[in-house]
């Protein structure tokens, strides 16, 4: 099984430059979620979707958007990239349960923006 | 005060050894607690997930809640050079999606 996939793996960006992560899970999760992880700082909640058609925002969110495309799939867009977003992002999933913690984790986009 | 703190180390300990890591959290509202681990350039795993207060074992591992003190604790016995990692704990209430709470997470080496 792929569970979590995320694209790109790595990325370089100019400041100001815009870009998506794309997201894709296959385990037929209704819950996906953004985080990013920053050194000392743990995970940290970008948005979340708890189901199709629903986005919240999480405890980080200003300078991103997100749409959730389908069941799937959940893009994480920056518009206007800046060095203070040069973090490791991490998309996960899910069981129908939610909010328990019992999260599926991609391998991670690395961002590093100029 | 961060809601969830947890010993940055980093710790080696030599193959064999029990290692001990373990979080202090302040929110009396978390009932879920869970074990990630990290290995390097990776997403986290889930290890081990708990409900409420008590001890839970898998194999080498056993995690422990003490809902009382607001200390969880994670025991590696007999580790092996494949437990280098950094180890993740979290929580959550359960009421709501957003609110899954990370330590930063500790980092340790088994030494062959």
């Amino acid at each position: 099984n792929a569970g979590v996939t995320q694209t790109p793996k790595f990325q370089v960006l100019k400041t100001g430059q815009s870009m998506t992560l794309q997201c894709a899970q296959d385990m037929n999760h209704n819950s996906m979620y953004w985080y990013r992880q920053d050194p000392g700082m743990g995970l940290r909640l970008i948005y979340y979707s708890a189901s199709e058609g629903t986005t919240d925002k999480g405890e980080v969110p200003n300078g991103y958007n997100v749409s959730r495309l389908n069941k799937r799939e959940f893009s994480l867009r920056l518009e206007s990239a800046a060095p203070s977003q040069t973090s490791v992002y991490f998309c996960a999933s899910s069981p129908p349960a939610g909010g328990t913690g019992e999260l599926f984790f991609g391998e991670g986009s690395r961002l590093t923006v100029l | 005060q961060k809601e969830v703190e947890q010993d940055p180390g980093p710790l080696s300990v030599p193959e064999g050894a029990i290692v001990s890591l373990n979080c202090t959290y302040s929110n009396s509202a978390f009932q879920y607690f869970m074990w990630y681990r990290q290995y390097s350039r990776k997403g986290p795993e889930l290890l081990m997930y708990t409900y409420s207060s008590g001890n839970k074992e898998d194999g080498r591992f056993t995690a422990q809640v003490d809902k009382s003190s607001k200390y969880i604790s994670l025991f590696i016995r007999d580790s092996q050079p494949s437990d280098s990692a950094t180890y993740l704990c979290a929580m959550s209430s359960g009421t709501s999606y957003d609110k899954v709470i990370f330590g930063p997470g500790t980092s340790l080496s088994v030494i062959p």
